[in-house]
């Protein structure tokens, strides 16, 4: 079946940039999207990107797509201590989301 | 518009008890999603909805499981016998069309069989 795969944990320093990447496997994939996960929190959305771009950028936060590659990237500029939190990468295929089991972001003082 | 809600917040059961779970998506939504999501691990897609027609439904769901989404509102998550693997955070979420704007999740229901 169809796969997304992500890095377990990164871990940077407060004010610097956060780069989580992600793989996926179905190259029909219309939407890649990034959730964030806070604990005891659900999912939400940070932002997502179609298929057609190569890149996104909403506030501090930039996505890359490498179409060919099928690597999607989610960059945090100016990491703050509020953005502490399980980062996942989901693609859409057919009827349903593809997740990666997440990125947990560790920021260091 | 007060986004996807999803009651109750918590259950906790005896293993071979019955339980239901109640979504409200947003209004205006018409595919509703059920998520499964275990400690570590990304949500496992289980069945979905548009308007009321229930169009796929996971194989993890075992004939234990049965959704409903009478008139294309609000939807019912049962689970019939539990058994302790059933313990997870069961996460429902709207979108109005695939896609696009993303999936809105509501909070989850956790359940944990004992």
């Amino acid at each position: 079946g169809e796969d997304v795969e992500q890095s377990l944990f990164l871990s940077v320093r407060e004010g610097d940039s956060s780069v989580i990447n992600c793989t996926y496997t179905d190259s029909s994939s219309t939407y890649l999207y990034w959730y964030k996960q806070e604990p005891g929190a659900g999912l939400q959305l940070l932002t997502y990107i179609f298929s057609n771009m190569d890149m996104k950028q909403d506030q501090r936060l930039t996505v890359l797509l490498n179409k060919k590659d099928k690597h999607l990237s989610l960059r945090i500029a100016d990491t703050q201590t509020g953005d502490s939190a399980i980062y996942f990468c989901a693609a859409d295929s057919n009827y349903q989301l593809i997740w990666g089991a997440g990125t947990k972001l560790i920021i260091k003082p | 518009d007060t986004g996807v809600s999803q009651n109750p917040r918590h259950k906790i059961t005896k293993r071979g008890q019955n339980v239901t779970f109640r979504c409200d998506p947003i209004s205006e939504h018409n595919r509703l999603y059920w998520y499964r999501q275990t400690l570590g691990q990304g949500p496992e897609f289980l069945t979905y909805f548009q308007n009321e027609a229930q169009l796929e439904k996971s194989r993890l769901l075992s004939d234990r499981f049965s959704a409903e989404r009478p008139k294309g509102s609000f939807s019912t998550l049962e689970i019939q016998r539990t058994e302790q693997g059933d313990s997870a955070m069961y996460l429902c979420a709207s979108t109005g069309r695939e896609g696009s704007y993303g999936y809105t999740f509501g909070s989850g229901t956790r359940l944990t069989v004992v």
